[in-house]
């Protein structure tokens, strides 16, 4: 596609209960990123993924926090037994890697709201 | 500690006015970027800068290396460049470039 797809959007979540957000990256980027928006912060970054390899997962904040990206493209986030404290928006960006490429293209976001 | 900081947190002006958004940074870097942020939308990287100044359109940043700070500035502002604008900072070009970004500058322009 044109551009990082994200999906859902929106997503309620009720306290528990297990969470798969998707993302989408532009055709051939090497780099993926997740990141989390608080309401009111910049983004933290979560994870960094190579193609298929997960290279850096330092940011994840618990173990809860699972991210895939098994064929290079697609990948998931998946946060289990869902917290108050996950509700945020998180982003996905990707990456042509070393071409020099401008920037980042960042996707729109999955909010996710924990009740 | 924050390694990067903005200011202002939130500015409000009049249409057509110069505007002017600060970012500093403690850390060495190899490339910073100016994101904006619409209410409900997704992210748009506007510049990624190593060194002097870019231009696009109305918007024109700068960065000084040596005194780790950059500065977005908006020409002409029109109520349409209402957003948040983040500054980010990665500390590798190749590799792993993550970004760490300050909290974001709140832009009102009233028309």
């Amino acid at each position: 596609g044109a551009g990082v797809s994200q999906s859902p959007r929106y997503k309620v979540a009720k306290r528990g209960q297990d969470v798969a957000l998707r993302c989408d990256p532009i055709s051939g980027h090497v780099s993926l990123f997740w990141y989390q928006q608080a309401l009111g912060q910049g983004p933290e970054f979560l994870t960094y993924f190579q193609n298929e390899a997960q290279l850096d997962k330092s940011g994840l904040p618990s173990d809860r926090f699972f991210a895939e990206r098994p064929e290079g493209s697609v990948s998931t986030l998946k946060i289990q037994r869902t917290q108050q404290e996950d509700s945020a928006v998180y982003l996905c960006a990707s990456r042509a890697y070393g071409t020099g490429s401008n920037g980042y293209t960042f996707g729109s976001g999955t909010r996710l709201t924990v009740v | 500690k924050n390694e990067v900081e903005q200011s202002p947190q939130n500015l409000t002006a009049q249409e057509g006015e110069f505007i002017t958004i600060n970012c500093s940074y403690s850390v060495g870097i190899s490339a910073l970027h100016w994101l904006q942020q619409h209410p409900g939308g997704g992210i748009v990287s506007l510049f990624m800068l190593s060194s002097g100044k870019k231009k696009h359109g109305r918007l024109i940043a700068t960065i000084n290396i040596q005194e780790k700070h950059s500065s977005l500035h908006i020409t002409a502002s029109h109520p349409r460049d209402s957003a948040v604008y983040i500054c980010g900072v990665a500390l590798s070009n190749f590799g792993n470039e993550k970004l760490t970004f300050g909290t974001g500058t709140r832009l009102t322009i009233i028309p």
